[in-house]
């Protein structure tokens, strides 16, 4: 059971490159999320998906864009890369366990735009 | 919009002594998590709250939340060097999105 899997682990763009972060689930998470975290500080909401084939912004969708064709599939898009969006990229994916619902993280995805 | 407060920042605490970690949110919630970020890791789930009054533990962390406050606490007893990570707090709002505090960095000093 890998739960939430993101790749690539490391990346380096150059600015106006684009590029894909892929996620992938196996744990039938209907809710998926795409945060960001700066160093030091907390995570950021980019862009959240109920379900395939919805999508919603977050706290901060721009430069971003994202797409939900299957359950397991929760792609994060960079269309034109800027220093800005140097950031580490966490995918999450929700569940219910015995707790409650539980947001489960990847490992996420270091991006460096220079 | 959600806001997630925690503080303190940074926190450096000697083994064996106490702490408390505090969370306020702006909006009503019932539905707290607490998380682990050991550096250049992903997170770790620690504790999931769901009521007003709730506490629940795990080794030397306890959680609680009051929903009334808008608050949820981290207890930390006899602190081990172990301990030392960033805990961050998150809300989940009716949307089903979370909001995460900017995180407390512990260090625990032997």
């Amino acid at each position: 059971n890998a739960g939430v899997t993101q790749t690539p682990k490391f990346r380096i763009l150059k600015i106006g490159q684009s590029m894909t972060l892929q996620c992938t689930q196996d744990m039938n998470h209907n809710y998926m999320y795409w945060y960001r975290q700066d160093p030091g500080m907390g995570l950021k909401l980019i862009y959240y998906s109920v379900g395939a084939g919805i999508t919603d912004k977050g706290e901060v969708p721009n430069g971003y864009n994202v797409s939900r064709s299957t359950t397991e599939d929760f792609p994060l898009r960079l269309e034109l890369a800027a220093p800005s969006q140097t950031s580490v990229y966490f995918c999450a994916g929700v569940t219910r366990t015995g707790g409650g619902t539980e947001a489960f993280f990847g490992q996420g995805t270091r991006l460096t735009v220079v | 919009e959600l806001k997630v407060e925690q503080n303190p920042l940074f926190l450096s605490m000697q083994e064996g002594k106490n702490y408390t970690i505090y969370c306020n949110y702006s909006t009503t919630s019932d539905r707290l998590y607490w998380y682990r970020q050991d550096p250049g890791k992903s997170l770790e789930s620690l504790f999931v709250l769901l009521s007003n009054g709730a506490v629940k533990q795990e080794g030397r962390l306890m959680a609680s939340l009051d929903t009334k406050a808008r608050l949820s606490t981290l207890h930390i007893t006899a602190a081990v060097h172990d301990l030392s990570a960033t805990y961050f707090c998150a809300v989940r709002n009716t949307g089903n999105q979370f909001y995460f505090g900017t995180g407390t960095s512990l260090t625990v000093i032997p």
